[in-house]
């Protein structure tokens, strides 16, 4: 079984400009969570879908994030503009939907680094 | 909010060697999940601890969650190579109950091995 996958796994790009970034969950995961890390600092909560549905964007720094998840599928995290202080590696979760105790499963990160 | 305390930042051990860290908290959590990050990866799950007091071990790994539910350790037992990496601690927020829901982490401890 395919685990989380993300694209792209480094980007490097000048303030102002706008990024992308893909997450694909682990198939027939209905949850599907944004995570980001600073250097040095603690793995922060950005968001949590369910299905389609935004469940919790509590974690979203500000307007110049976008996240979707059309269909229920893969999710896009934008950021438009983009400011140094938006460096840092941006995880992708899933975990199946379960009432108790569902594991995250994280992909291997998007490594954005904003000059 | 919540907040996870993780320590020590780093550890430099030798190979062979046991190792030692916690992860406490000025607040209760009710689940406290063990995490490993390889470089270039994203977090896998360790150890997950559902109950006050409880001891699990996975391999040379052995968690606790803390009595008070406010800390917990983690214990690696004649450290290898393959050991490197980022441990984090993480929970859910007391407002998800039972299911995980979004993540809190610590900051991590950097365990570095010496062959």
């Amino acid at each position: 079984e395919a685990g989380v996958t993300q694209f792209p796994s480094h980007s490097v790009i000048e303030k102002g400009q706008t990024v992308t970034l893909r997450c694909d969950p682990i198939s027939g995961h209905d949850n599907l969570y944004w995570y980001r890390r600073v250097m040095g600092k603690e793995i922060k909560f950005l968001l949590h879908f369910v299905k389609e549905s935004k469940q919790d964007e509590s974690g979203m720094p500000n307007n110049r994030f976008l996240a979707e998840r059309t269909g229920g599928t893969y999710s896009t995290l934008k950021v438009q503009p983009a400011e140094l202080e938006d460096s840092g590696v941006y995880f992708c979760a899933s975990s199946h939907l379960t009432w108790f105790q569902e594991t995250q499963y994280f992909g291997p990160g998007t490594r954005l680094l904003v000059l | 909010g919540q907040q996870l305390n993780q320590s020590p930042q780093s550890m430099f051990i030798q190979e062979g060697e046991d190792v030692s860290m916690n992860c406490t908290s000025s607040s209760i959590f009710n689940t406290w999940l063990w995490y490993k990050q390889d470089p270039g990866e994203g977090p896998v799950l360790l150890i997950a601890l559902y109950k006050a007091g409880e001891l699990t071990s996975n391999g040379r790994l052995t968690a606790q969650f803390g009595i008070t539910r406010k800390d917990s350790f983690l214990n690696i037992s004649a450290s290898i190579p393959s050991d490197v990496g980022i441990y984090f601690c993480a929970g859910p927020p007391m407002n998800y109950g039972g299911s995980q829901g979004n993540l809190i982490f610590g900051k991590g401890t950097k365990l570095s091995v010496k062959p």
